[in-house]
């Protein structure tokens, strides 16, 4: 199936640091989204971008809708243990109800 | 505000059976999609449900169907269950897509499918 290009795969990073990943696209998205997913559970939502260029925060995480709207990266700073997880990248085209997913990354924090 | 639920939580089954799985969107929410998380594979679309319509499908082959019903709830039906069916499947739900940013969706914890 069609996936989304993120990077890195997986980090592990000490606690307090900042860490930063991206996901890119072929094709043209009008929405870029960014959950968290837990082991056993669901894909949690942390941003949603609708705009190209449009930069949102949420508490300690930042994301951007890049300008070509063919990409889009997610920034958590001060890393604390609990941002453990798989974060995936989301695309969405027109009226498809269609999520496009990039392949996750793992985030790892050492106390 | 309650979230999607779904079950059975976990579901096994034998080769060549069917499952049925739930969904319960948010309240509010109209719209109900489908997805499967294989190991290795990530997370792929397999249906969007709207209005107690069919929107639009994945590629997946037709032994994978669903239905949504008047309160807007959705169920999802594998026939003829193959080995590589088991993954975590997840339903999502959102607004009806009137808007930018209406159809967020929003999802459920998944139910594990086991096929043996």
């Amino acid at each position: 199936g069609q996936q989304l290009n993120q990077s890195p795969q997986s980090m592990f990073i000490q606690e307090g640091e900042d860490v930063s990943m991206n996901c890119t696209s072929s094709s043209i998205f009008n929405t870029w989204l960014w959950y968290k997913q837990e082991p056993g559970e669901g894909p949690v939502l942390l941003i949603a971008l609708y705009k190209a260029g449009e930069l949102t925060s949420n508490g300690r995480l930042t994301a951007q809708f890049g300008i070509t709207r063919k990409d889009s990266f997610l920034n958590i700073s001060a890393s604390i243990p609990s941002d453990v997880g798989i974060y995936f990248c989301a695309g969405q085209g027109s009226n498809t109800g269609k999520l496009i997913f990039g392949q996750g990354t793992t985030l790892q924090v050492k106390p | 505000e309650a979230g999607v639920t779904q079950s059975p939580t976990h579901l096994i089954k034998t080769r060549g059976q069917q499952a049925t799985l739930r969904c319960s969107p948010i309240s509010g929410h109209t719209s109900v999609y489908w997805y499967q998380q294989a190991l290795g594979l990530g997370l792929q679309f397999l249906l969007w449900y709207d209005e107690g319509e069919e929107r639009n499908r994945g590629n997946f082959p037709p032994r994978f169907s669903g239905r949504q019903f008047p309160n807007y709830s959705s169920e999802l039906n594998v026939n003829a269950l193959e080995l590589e069916d088991s993954a975590l499947y997840l339903c999502a739900s959102s607004l009806a897509v009137i808007a930018v940013g209406t159809d967020t969706q929003y999802f459920g914890p998944g139910t594990r499918l086991t096929v043996l």
